[in-house]
């Protein structure tokens, strides 16, 4: 099956700063790329996403890249809150099985 | 409002024991999921379901079955449970194999 790595594994940064993930995949197949939040106790939920006919996508302050000849996307949180702080996980599909990186565990230091 | 729903959400299970996950979604969603999640770690695919009696195995189905006999409904049994499924399991749901959306999770305990 498809294979997705995600790294860093643990993201500290400074309130304000940005914060960058990063995900490789291997399948030249795959055609869409969510980006998943998770708090502690709850669910995963999505945030953003993007699909293979787009390179790059920006809603309220994150920033997805995807770049299909090196099978790597990308997470940027710009001006990050404390309230960013959780686990992020991305992910990678095609015939509708949703493959997972490890995870992120982000902290914002106020 | 969109909603996944599992129950039970807490269980406790004795090594042996069955158990069943029940999972229902209220959006005629056709493609459901059962992924487990361990402590910092990512989800695992078990099982996926295309629609009624449609089932596929995932990454990891050894020890899992499913049953869907209805759309809105999707479940999870684990006959004879072991104490390396201690897990927390999440059962989720799509409308076009795309976008997915999760229950809250079931938080498995097999002692």
């Amino acid at each position: 099956g498809e294979q997705v790595e995600q790294l860093p594994s643990i993201l500290r940064v400074q309130e304000g700063s940005s914060a960058s993930i990063n995900c490789t995949y291997e399948n030249s197949a795959s055609n869409y790329f969510p980006w998943y939040k998770q708090e502690p106790g709850e669910n995963p939920k999505l945030i953003i996403d993007i699909r293979s006919n787009m390179e790059r996508k920006q809603t309220q302050g994150l920033i997805v890249l995807l770049d299909k000849k090196a099978k790597r996307f990308s997470l940027h949180i710009t001006d990050t809150q404390p309230g960013d702080s959780a686990m992020y996980f991305c992910a990678v599909t095609n015939t509708g099985k949703l493959t997972f990186g490890d995870g992120t565990v982000l902290t914002v230091k106020p | 409002d969109m909603k996944v729903t599992q129950m039970p959400r807490y269980l406790i299970k004795r090594m042996g024991e069955n158990v069943l996950l029940e999972c229902g979604q209220d959006m005629s969603h056709e493609t459901m999921y059962w992924y487990r999640q361990d402590p910092g770690l990512g989800l695992q695919l078990i099982y996926i379901s295309y629609d009624v009696d449609s089932n596929s195995e995932g990454d990891i189905p050894k020890g899992y079955r499913v049953s869907r006999k209805k759309r809105e409904h999707f479940s999870l049994i684990l006959d004879s449970a072991k104490t390396n499924q201690t897990s927390v399991y999440f059962c989720a749901s799509s409308p076009d194999r795309v976008g997915v959306f999760f229950g809250k999770g079931t938080r498995l305990t097999v002692v």
